[in-house]
């Protein structure tokens, strides 16, 4: 069981925005930065966002992210079925002093 | 180009050890402070250690699910970072990906593209 809580699933239609929810509290995502990864099936790991909402270079602008309070979101606008993946949350735990990881929500294009 | 390379994985019963490598290429792995993330078959990832440069200390930390049964070490002569891993459970199986920062935001952003690891009798 992650300390982070991400919803198992999300979907949407090519062109619809998806919202993807990341929840912990004071001691992970309350404290620290926010951080996301993209899973395509079968490879490595991608950072998708990192330092809440900061996109690293070669990241299409159709990916968004916030926080607010011990919760932060990601956002697909304009879902593209090379978007379908794994997404991960991720913040430093300053209790568990470690990093910890949502438990990934697969999106899923229709 | 900036490269991790993992290498060492393999079927092991359990009990038994096993020890990974991660080799770096392309930046100054001596600076840089690793990590090791794994992820059980159909499952999420799970942050379990990193070890520091050592200009910072060279200093290790562990996630409780490891500490004790695996350790980090580094060899900045072979740009390589090493897990031994022992008393293997049957719960170590995955795929194990070494990664660290190289933007200086505290992000993974370079990934090796893992090592698969399966404990079983």
């Amino acid at each position: 069981q992650s300390v982070v809580t991400q919803p198992p699933s999300a979907s949407g239609t090519p062109g619809q925005r998806v919202t993807i929810s990341c929840s912990g509290s004071s001691s992970n995502i309350g404290s620290n930065y926010v951080y996301w990864h993209q899973q395509l099936p079968g490879t490595a790991p991608k950072l998708l966002m990192y330092r809440n909402n900061q996109r690293p270079s070669g990241v299409p602008d159709r990916f968004s992210a916030s926080k607010s309070g011990t919760s932060a979101s990601l956002v697909i606008s304009g879902l593209r079925s090379e978007d379908e993946a794994d997404y991960y949350c991720a913040a430093w735990d300053d209790s568990l002093s470690g990093h910890v990881f949502g438990g990934g929500t697969k999106v899923t294009v229709l | 180009e900036v490269q991790l390379v993992e290498s060492g994985g393999g079927l092991v019963k359990p009990g038994g050890s096993l020890r990974l490598s991660c080799a770096g290429s392309g930046f100054t792995f001596s600076n840089v402070w690793m990590s090791w993330v794994r992820q059980a078959p159909g499952k999420g990832l799970e942050w379990f250690g990193r070890i520091r440069s050592k200009v910072d200390g060279g200093t290790i930390d562990y996630a409780a699910p490891v500490k004790g049964r695996f350790t980090i070490s580094r060899d900045d002569s072979k740009n390589t970072v090493y897990l031994q891993m022992n008393s293997l459970k049957t719960e170590d199986t995955g795929t194990y990906y070494c990664t660290y920062d190289s933007s200086g935001y505290n992000a993974f952003d370079i990934w090796g593209q893992g090592t698969v690891v399966t404990v079983a009798s």
